[in-house]
């Protein structure tokens, strides 16, 4: 069974950059899938941020690209999602998932990250 | 990128059936078979329901199916029951090979 879990500071200061990393347990990052992060500001839907190719292929969401860095460490299994310039728009539990197959079919627990001084 | 138009709210009672819309572009939704949607209760992850706009993960129930036509996909639970009661999200895939989720819609099981 594959199992996703994120980490990283629950607090960060604006204009600072957002860290966050998702350990994968039960498959490896190395394989055929794709890696994803998606966002959900408190109270409301969905954000698909971007996801990355242990080739090293990336895609991001057009509105974030230039804040966005998305790595794989195939050495410590894992992959993980940078954020700059943050403000208190950026606010949200952040979720890890697995895509492959066009679909998003595991996902991490999430992580609640909150911009503020 | 526009977030995919879901309804904000639907309901129903118990043993009824309900459909959840889903309507996206030429670009998205009216140009792949790559419509998903998932399932989330308060304070939990997504939970994968459809894939391939009318597929379902093993483990996941027949009450569930999914439909397309056009640029609108459909989420249809038939035989509602309480533990339907969540927030619903459709996805799909975009010709500028990028991921769009509609903005959710609440289900309340009356």
């Amino acid at each position: 069974q594959v199992q996703l879990q994120e980490s990283g500071p629950g607090l960060v200061e604006p204009s600072g950059t957002l860290s966050l990393t998702c350990a994968v347990d039960g498959a490896s990052v190395s394989g055929v899938n794709w890696w994803t992060w998606v966002r959900q500001p408190p109270g409301k839907g969905l954000e698909w941020i971007g996801e990355i190719h242990p080739s090293g292929r990336t895609n991001y969401n057009p509105s974030l690209e230039s804040r966005v860095t998305l790595l794989v460490d195939e050495s410590k299994n894992l992959f993980s999602l940078k954020l700059t310039s943050v403000t208190a728009a950026d606010t949200a539990v952040y979720y890890c998932a697995r895509g492959g197959g066009y679909r998003f079919d595991c996902w991490g627990q999430g992580s609640l990250v909150t911009v503020s001084s | 990128q526009s977030a995919l138009t879901q309804p904000a709210s639907v309901s129903g009672s118990p043993g009824q059936s309900i459909t959840i819309s889903c309507t996206g572009t030429r670009s998205d939704v009216g140009n792949y078979d790559y419509v998903c949607w998932y399932q989330q209760h308060p304070g939990n992850a997504p939970k994968l329901l459809i894939f391939d706009v009318s597929h379902r993960p093993s483990g996941i129930s027949h009450r569930f199916s999914g439909s397309k036509s056009g640029n609108t996909a459909s989420l249809t639970i038939s035989g509602l029951q309480a533990e339907d009661e969540a927030d619903y999200y459709c996805c799909s895939y975009s010709s500028t090979s990028t991921w769009v989720f509609g903005g959710g819609t609440k289900l309340t099981v009356l």
